[in-house]
């Protein structure tokens, strides 16, 4: 799998949105570009995912850059509930494990 | 529709025990996955299976750990002999089929078993 890079922590603000960045410079035609994130002490859950054109659901928008080789995860008004660990994955068409980086640990200050 | 779930949440071993960690996939789930975290470290793949058949075990060591999805009933992963080393957090995943022609499975995981080894 292609590898991604990701800031290790950020600080936002609550109310506040939130851009978490992503780069894949080695991503491939076929890869998705998945988001999962991990509050404390639980599993990971799916947040957003994304092939070529921007995406938007009821948890976050996904901004895809049109060479494909960066993404930002938009949170559009971050809660306490959103500090966790971010995690932008690339996910290759029939490979059906998800591989995890480091993440980003998100902080949200009151 | 209950999430998948995973027992024992929490479980206590003394070196050279064995550990047996259960998943029971969502409904209509046939695909499950094993991912172990260690302490304050991201998720590692263990091992992808769907219905009797093991998929994808590139990440399982190779002495001591074993899984299996049975036709009837949870997945199952085994630890003999444990050693400290096995303390971690073991999470559960599962997706329904995917098409051939994309890609696009969500992942629903559990809230994990935590293994802690005396």
């Amino acid at each position: 799998d292609a590898k991604t890079t990701q800031p290790n922590s950020m600080e936002s603000n609550e109310e506040e949105p939130v851009h978490l960045p992503c780069n894949h410079s080695t991503i491939s035609g076929t890869d998705y570009i998945h988001w999962y994130r991990q509050l404390p002490s639980q599993g990971p859950e799916y947040v957003i995912h994304g092939l070529t054109s921007n995406v938007n659901n009821r948890m976050a928008s996904l901004a895809i850059a049109e060479d494909r080789k960066s993404s930002t995860l938009i949170l559009h008004r971050a809660t306490l509930r959103d500090a966790a660990v971010y995690y932008c994955i690339l996910r290759s068409r029939g490979n059906e494990k998800l591989t995890f980086g480091t993440g980003t640990r998100l902080t949200i200050i009151p | 529709n209950a999430g998948v779930m995973q027992n024992p949440r929490h479980l206590v071993r003394r070196r050279g025990q064995e550990a047996r960690l259960r998943c029971s996939p969502m409904k209509g789930h046939s695909h499950v996955y094993w991912y172990r975290q260690l302490p304050e470290e991201g998720l590692k793949f263990m091992v992808y299976l769907q219905k009797e058949n093991i998929i994808d075990e590139s990440g399982m060591p190779k002495e001591r750990f074993s899984a299996e999805f049975p036709k009837e009933g949870p997945s199952i992963l085994r630890i003999q002999q444990v050693v400290r080393g096995d303390s971690a957090a073991y999470f559960c995943a599962s997706s329904a089929f995917v098409s051939s022609g994309g890609n696009t499975g969500e992942l629903f995981f559990g809230e994990g078993s935590r293994l802690t080894v005396l």
